[in-house]
């Protein structure tokens, strides 16, 4: 069960646009739209933005938005934020009932 | 509110074991699955299982199986997680976090960590 692949780093300049993919297999992303997202600030729990692929929870800003498409799921902030820079994460459902993290991104606001 | 309380931090020297707990408070204990999340120093997320506080049923990463023991006590609506058998590379942050009712398949309430430090 190896991790999902993110790149390590994206970067931008506020009021930008970032995307960040999350590359699975066939047995996690793949198979399930059961892709969640992340955010981590240091020294901080996670905390949950996107859920289902595409979903938000109650009182996470919709600049942020989520994808899919085959083993690849996305992360897209849009209007990027000084508040934004963080630790992205993506976790997928995977076989045998499991679950599979990314290795993470460092989202850097210009 | 929803509520997730882990215990304090810990020092343990290789080979030995440690037990973290994480107490829930603000919902049905034994309506929600409890997962459990590490983070080694400067790395990423790493999921290590679930627990069932319901029916005591377990799950657990391949890389964790023989290693790992998840267990609950619904007195007092807390979820255990014991690590045997540790090396540094054990050294971490571990999180508890609880998954929503239904068939849903996020963590949407953490703990707030338990640093474990595996040294001699």
């Amino acid at each position: 069960q190896s991790a999902l692949t993110q790149p390590a780093s994206v970067s931008g300049s506020p009021g930008q646009s970032i995307t960040i993919s999350c590359t699975g297999t066939s047995s996690d992303v793949g198979s399930y739209n059961l892709v969640s997202w992340y955010q981590q600030h240091p020294g901080k729990a996670p905390k949950l933005i996107i859920y289902a692929g595409n979903k938000r929870p109650s009182g996470v800003s919709n600049h942020f938005s989520g994808s899919k498409s085959g083993n690849t799921a996305s992360l897209t902030i849009s209007g990027l934020q000084a508040e934004d820079e963080a630790d992205y994460y993506c976790c997928s459902f995977a076989d045998r009932n499991t679950w599979v993290f990314g290795g993470g991104t460092k989202v850097t606001v210009l | 509110q929803v509520q997730l309380v882990q215990s304090g931090a810990e020092v343990k020297k290789p080979g030995a074991s440690v037990k973290v707990s994480c107490k829930a408070s603000g919902y049905t204990f034994t309506d929600y699955y409890i997962h459990w999340v590490r983070q080694a120093p400067g790395q990423g997320l790493e999921w290590m299982g679930w627990v069932n506080p319901n029916s005591g049923d377990t799950n657990s990463a391949q890389s964790f199986q023989g290693r790992v023991t998840l267990t609950r006590d619904t007195s007092i609506s807390t979820a255990y997680m014991e690590l045997n058998r540790m090396t540094s590379d054990d050294t971490a942050i571990y999180y508890c976090a609880r998954v929503p009712g239904g068939f849903n398949y996020y963590l949407d309430y953490w703990g707030q960590g338990t640093l474990v430090i595996v040294s001699s």
